[in-house]
């Protein structure tokens, strides 16, 4: 079966500080990757989409950058940390869209705290 | 990017009851898929149910339903005997489909179910 990681799950960082989540994915092969952002009592945001190993699509312009070094790994980095990046950080992986699975499964999420 | 519109930041339900979350998406495709995801206090995403956007018929899951309009872009969630374990954010979401070679996943802001005992 797949499985999805994500770590940390909890993290405070100092403003200007850099930043590196990281997600794998277990069970399955090339699989789509995004990373999303869900400020305090907000939706789900998309940061950053990948179909493939050195491919990404960023969805908004922002202090955020992300990689695909391996296949089934995800990175969301940054070079120096701002307030307004605090939130709840979730990686998630599909399938291709018309395969039998449709929907994302998501990681357990990070609590990032910039101060 | 896609626009998923949820208008109710917010609704309650006693237990046994039946409440309806609304959506609205905005899209030129015609092939799609639409979820409904649930996030617990956990804030662990869990899907609810999925339709796809080709078949007429509306999904459903246990006490779980949708009134899908294709025409009117509008994917409801019906959730009949409210039971409060319910109790959670539950987001619509909207994917790219077969025609895109992307399939990204768009979510709406959310909805804040309650369910009083």
């Amino acid at each position: 079966s797949q499985t999805i990681h994500q770590w940390p799950a909890t993290l405070v960082q100092p403003v200007g500080s850099p930043l590196s989540l990281e997600c794998t994915v277990e069970g399955t092969s090339n699989p789509n990757l995004y990373w999303y952002r869900q400020a305090a009592g907000r939706g789900l945001q998309l940061l950053f989409y990948s179909v493939g190993i050195g491919q990404i699509s960023s969805e908004v312009p922002q202090n955020l950058s992300a990689s695909r070094p391996q296949d089934r790994q995800f990175i969301l980095s940054s070079k120096k940390l701002l307030l307004s990046d605090s939130g709840f950080y979730l990686c998630a992986w599909s399938t291709l869209p018309g395969q039998l699975l449709t929907e994302a499964f998501f990681g357990q999420g990070t609590r990032l705290t910039v101060v | 990017a896609q626009t998923v519109t949820q208008s109710q930041p917010e609704m309650s339900v006693q237990e046994a009851e039946t409440v309806t979350l609304s959506c609205t998406y905005d899209t030129s495709e015609n092939n799609y898929y639409l979820f409904w995801y649930k996030q617990p206090p956990s804030r662990q995403m869990i899907l609810v149910i999925r339709q796809e956007a080709y078949k007429q018929q509306n999904a459903t899951e246990n006490r779980f339903s949708v009134n899908f309009q294709k025409a009117a872009k509008s994917f409801s969630l019906k959730i009949s005997d409210s039971q409060l374990g319910d109790t959670a954010m539950y987001f619509c979401a909207f994917r790219e489909g077969r025609g895109s070679t992307l399939g990204r996943l768009y979510f709406g802001r959310g909805t804040q179910l309650t369910v009083w005992p």
